[in-house]
């Protein structure tokens, strides 16, 4: 089974650029995640979808960060324009409905790592 | 409020050595508790988890944790260190709810080195 994916896994940009990142998560996963990791610290949620619902954004900034999920599947988080401080690597997770009973595990990504110059 | 504290970003061992890593967690309610491990560049994995069944939790790659309610502690324990398990581990909470959701929160990770 394939896992959760995410492109690109790398990228550089300098301050003002837009950028986007990708993901497709785990096959009938009906729940995603964006969530950013700073360096030294462990992954804060951004948004969480419930198929095409964004159901949890409070933590996403959204002066600059967008995100969709149009056919609840795949998802892009968007940032316009980039600041410094946005270098960090964000990772996109994934999870069945959560009234199964999984134990609510999330499934991550390998991330993105964005370097803002 | 949920939040989770990893006492000690950094540990340091010798290959063959006991690891033990820390936990403390804080919910109103009973929750269900996570360890993630993060190679570098990658994503996390899960090494175990525990939700409310038997309060020791056996994982992947010889890794358990012990849920103790009395200490709101679920520390991760191997019993052999080796090379392999370089790498930095997440301690994570959540608090399961009927027909609702609360964040999974993670402590801010502990880093492992092992040395020969």
């Amino acid at each position: 089974e394939a896992g959760v994916v995410q492109s690109p896994r790398y990228k550089i940009i300098e301050k003002k650029q837009p950028v986007a990142f990708w993901c497709n998560p785990i096959s009938g996963h009906n729940t995603l995640y964006w969530y950013l990791q700073n360096l030294g610290q462990g992954p804060e949620l951004l948004i969480r979808y419930e198929n095409e619902e964004a159901v949890d954004d409070s933590q996403l900034p959204k002066d600059r960060f967008s995100a969709e999920r149009l056919k609840g599947v795949d998802s892009t988080l968007k940032i316009q324009p980039a600041e410094l401080g946005d270098s960090a690597v964000y990772l996109c997770a994934s999870s069945p409905a959560t009234r199964l009973a999984g134990g609510y595990e999330q499934f991550f990504g390998p991330g993105t790592r964005l370097t803002v110059l | 409020a949920q939040s989770v504290t990893q006492l000690g970003s950094h540990v340091s061992v010798s290959e063959g050595a006991l690891v033990l890593l820390r936990c403390n967690y804080s919910s109103s309610v009973p929750p269900y508790l996570f360890w993630y491990v993060q190679y570098p560049n990658q994503g996390l994995q899960l090494l175990l988890k525990y939700t409310s069944a038997a309060t020791l939790v056996k994982g992947i790659n010889g890794f358990e944790a012990e849920f103790k309610k009395s200490e709101t502690s679920f520390h991760l324990t191997k019993p052999s260190a080796h090379m392999s398990d370089a790498a930095e581990y997440f301690c994570a909470v959540i608090t399961p709810r009927a027909g609702g959701y609360n964040k999974l929160i993670f402590g801010a990770g502990t880093r492992l080195a092992v040395h020969p």
